[in-house]
């Protein structure tokens, strides 16, 4: 079966912009969960969606936000872009969540000039 | 709240040779732990994992981990590392019975030296 979907794999972002990134998950999974990796913070929890709604929550400015539709599918939005924001989104899902093994896809990377 | 630390940032080893990547997890309550490697321009594969059970976890590629709750560690082994396992490997812990808000530690990069 096929794999959780992220798009766009790649995309460039001038500072101010904002961004959205979009998430499917496995078919049947109903949570969806967003990290952010970077070279020097390493892997960052996001936060986490079930059954569209929003059960748990990283310490992360308001500037990021998300989604989830009642498919599952997801989306992540980045509003006025920071050079920080510059990283490897990567989104995961699984279930229901807990100790359901979680499957990640290849994430969405994003670059910030 | 749970936190992870991997104390080695980078790993080499020979070919063929064992291999130990450490881990060591902080928490006040029961956890369940991961392990996960990344390749290159990839995301994160699970290898293994421990939810409750028997401490030793066998994975997939020939990888093990043993959970040692006196010590708060979990890690990772192979007895014979190819070159197909270099690779950046991450711990990673959650609450148990909780919600899917892992915590990842900062990952070690294991390089196989042919």
């Amino acid at each position: 079966k096929a794999g959780v979907t992220q798009t766009p794999r790649y995309l460039i972002k001038t500072r101010g912009q904002q961004v959205t990134l979009s998430c499917s998950p496995i078919s049947g999974h109903r949570s969806v969960s967003w990290y952010q990796q970077t070279p020097g913070q390493g892997l960052q929890f996001l936060f986490e969606y079930f059954s569209e709604t929003q059960r748990n929550k990283g310490n992360f400015p308001g500037r990021f936000s998300g989604r989830q539709f009642s498919n599952s599918r997801s989306e992540m939005n980045v509003s006025t872009l920071e050079l920080g924001d510059s990283a490897l989104y990567l989104c995961a899902s699984s279930w229901t969540g807990g100790e359901d093994t979680i499957y990640f896809g290849e994430g969405s990377w994003l670059t910030v000039v | 709240a749970q936190s992870v630390t991997q104390l080695d940032s980078q790993v080499p080893v020979f070919e063929e040779a064992p291999v130990e990547l450490r881990c060591n997890y902080s928490s006040s309550v029961s956890v369940y732990l991961f392990w996960y490697v990344q390749y290159p321009n990839q995301g994160l594969q699970l290898l293994l994992k421990y939810l409750s059970g028997s401490t030793l976890v066998k994975g997939i590629n020939g990888f093990e981990a043993e959970f040692n709750k006196s010590q708060t560690s979990f890690h990772l082994r192979k007895p014979s590392v190819h070159i197909s396992d270099t690779a950046e490997y991450f711990c990673a812990v959650t609450l148990s019975g909780g919600y899917q808000k892992v915590t990842f530690g900062t990952g070690t990069k294991l390089q196989v030296i042919p």
